[in-house]
């Protein structure tokens, strides 16, 4: 069964600080794609990467950057200096293809995160 | 650029009275539709998707339904409302081809007193 699991329930730091949320997955699938999306209070969630089960090179973007190891089922997230904009709660999904043309998203249960200034 | 829009974006309603939400999106054709619902303090469960006109399918036995009568419009609907129905409700959209992300509109808070 495909399952996605955020050990972190919350975790709190102080704006500079570097933070590493957690995300492992179990698939029997060789193809899948793995996703972080950010809640922030508002509600909405919002896309912030996506990574094919063949490509396992780490990404940057700004101070967010993905750590994907496949032989240890982990797609982790690090902000490098918090800031109070990063509070949020932080979902890691996997993807489930099936037979009818759609993607479903498994979603772990989410990080909450919280930068005090 | 597309934009997938929600309404309303709260709602209070008493137990037993229907409901009707409504999801529509914009700059892009023959989308896969999604609706979640989030309960307070968890993650998202899946309800409903579609493929297109017409083509529902449902993830969890409740007392919702969702249809969807035109290509960019997907409505999540009740009967008679329970408290357990509460949370808030995102649609989301995702490219039929390719198969990638997810997008999700504004949310809708739902409350069932």
């Amino acid at each position: 069964a495909q399952k996605v699991t955020q050990a972190q329930t919350e975790i709190s730091v102080v704006e500079k600080e570097d933070v590493t949320l957690d995300c492992v997955y179990e698939t029997r699938d060789t193809t899948y794609y793995l996703f972080w999306y950010k809640q922030p209070p508002s509600g909405e969630l919002v896309f912030l990467i996506r990574r094919n089960s063949f490509d396992e090179q780490n990404e940057i973007s700004g101070r967010y950057s993905w750590n994907f190891q496949k032989s240890t089922s982990s797609f982790n997230f690090t902000i490098t200096a918090s800031q109070v904009v990063d509070s949020a709660v932080y979902f890691c999904a996997l993807s489930e293809a099936s037979s009818y043309n759609t993607d479903k998203l498994i979603f772990g249960t989410g990080t909450r995160l919280q930068v005090f200034p | 650029s597309q934009t997938i829009h929600q309404w309303p974006a709260t709602l209070v309603q008493p137990v037993g009275s229907p409901l009707s939400l409504e999801c529509t999106v914009e700059g892009t054709s023959n989308p896969n539709l999604y609706w979640y619902r989030q309960a307070a303090g968890r993650g998202l469960q899946l309800l409903f998707y579609s493929v297109g006109i017409g083509q529902i399918s449902s993830e969890v036995p409740q007392n919702l339904s969702a249809s969807r009568p035109q290509d960019r419009q997907f409505i999540l609907s009740s009967k008679k409302l329970l408290l357990s129905d509460s949370g808030f409700y995102l649609c989301a959209w995702s490219a039929r081809d390719p198969l990638y992300e997810q997008y999700f509109g504004p949310g809708t808070r739902l409350t069932v007193t």
